[in-house]
Order: structure tokens, then C-alpha cells, then sequence
């Protein structure tokens, strides 16, 4: 199974921060990568997919970028309703296997 | 607009069974993979098993192997997962959803169902 690592498990930022979020698979996927956004009691909204396509109506201050094992989320200038938890995921090879989580907490 | 809503989560007992739906709607239903996604509470989330479009090939987590079986009804878009001799660890939140390996993954997200395994 293809492991996902995701760093840092946890951040405290301020609105309007940039925040970068890192996601290393244990071999190479290509560009088969998906972000994720998760509010709590809610489910996964899928930002982007094919690790830099923004899905249609999330906001531009998110993007993607990386192939192979490295992969990045950013948010360029975070906002209140951005506070939650952000999941990678890796779509190219069977099983399905995502990333620990990183919550982003107000500083 | 793409909906996918779960239904069928309970309290069961350790051992005992149940079996989750998921109705969809707005989209091509046997066009599309479909999987089924967990989430323990406080815990991240654990892909468990997933269906072709046809219905022809299954998948499923070592977890659950040979105790839970994925099925769907391409004449009334509904995927199932029936889930036989529960345990406590599978105490989480389902989620139904649209897509498996492909380019965008799992795409799109039901709601959620809870499913306890308590006595």
C-alpha cells in the first residue's frame, strides 16, 4: 500500500497568513493526488484534484502543486471559514490511502 | 447537482450486522466507481472498500475483508455495503462516495451515517 505522510499534523495561524501544507507519498504517483477540506460534523469537500486543479467554486487563494512523492497545498491568505481540517489523498493505486490530517487552529 | 445520501446507521451489537444504502442522484450513476469511506471518531480517514460502475469488480480494505461485501443496484443508483460480524473498531462514521482510482478520486460526498458497535 502506498503510505501518505502529511506534515505538520497540526497549525496555528491568523487570517490572512499563508499557510503550506506538505504531503509525501512513499513512492511515486504521478500527478494522482486530491486536498481536501473537512469541517467538524461535516464531510470531506474535495479542493483540488490531479494535485493542482481547483475544483469549481473553491475560492483561488488555494492551490496545489508537486508530482511524483511531494506534493503541496497552499493557502495564500487564510480566511475565517478556512479553520478545519485538510486531508491528501492518493488516487493512483488500489487501496485508496489518505494522509494523517492537518487542522488548522486560529492563532 | 451531484447528491449521495447514506442511510441505515445503528447501534449494534459486537457481531452483529447491518447494512448501510446510498442513494444517488444527478449524475450518470453506473458511469461511476463508488466507494465507501470511514472515519472513527477523532481519528482521520480510512478508505474500505469500493465497486466499478458495472458492479463487476469489488475492493476492500484488509480490515474488512471477508466481513463486510459492497454491492450496488445500477436500476435504482443505490450502493450498499452490508457489514457482517461488527466490531467494536468499526465504530465510525460511513461515508458513501463517488470515484475510487481515478484522476479525481472520491469526488464527491454523502452526508455520513454513524455506526456504533457497542454492547
Amino acid at each position: 500500500d502506498i503510505q501518505m505522510t502529511q506534515s505538520p499534523s497540526s497549525l496555528s495561524a491568523s487570517v490572512g497568513d499563508r499557510v503550506t501544507i506538505t504531503c509525501r507519498a512513499s513512492q511515486s504517483i504521478s500527478n494522482y493526488l486530491n486536498w481536501f477540506q473537512q469541517k467538524p460534523g461535516k464531510a470531506p469537500k474535495s479542493l483540488i484534484y490531479g494535485a493542482s486543479s481547483l475544483q469549481s467554486g473553491v475560492p483561488s487563494r488555494f492551490s496545489g502543486s508537486g508530482s511524483g512523492t511531494d506534493f503541496t497545498l497552499i493557502i495564500s491568505s487564510l480566511q475565517p471559514e478556512d479553520f478545519a481540517t485538510y486531508y491528501c489523498q492518493q488516487s493512483y493505486s488500489s487501496p485508496l490511502t489518505f494522509g494523517g490530517g492537518t487542522k488548522v487552529e486560529i492563532k | 447537482e451531484v447528491q449521495l445520501l447514506e442511510s441505515g446507521g445503528d447501534l449494534v451489537q459486537p457481531g452483529g450486522s447491518l447494512r448501510l444504502s446510498c442513494a444517488a442522484s444527478g449524475f450518470t450513476f453506473n458511469n461511476y466507481a463508488m466507494s465507501w469511506v470511514r472515519q472513527a471518531p477523532g481519528k482521520g480517514l480510512e478508505w474500505v472498500s469500493a465497486i466499478s460502475g458495472s458492479g463487476g469488480r469489488t475492493y476492500y480494505a484488509d480490515s474488512v475483508k471477508g466481513r463486510f461485501t459492497i454491492s450496488r443496484d445500477n436500476s435504482k443508483n443505490t450502493l450498499f455495503l452490508q457489514m457482517n460480524s461488527l466490531r467494536a473498531d468499526d465504530t465510525a462514521v460511513y461515508y458513501c462516495a463517488r470515484g475510487y482510482i481515478a484522476a479525481a478520486g472520491t469526488e464527491y460526498w454523502g452526508q455520513g451515517v454513524l455506526v456504533t458497535v457497542s454492547s
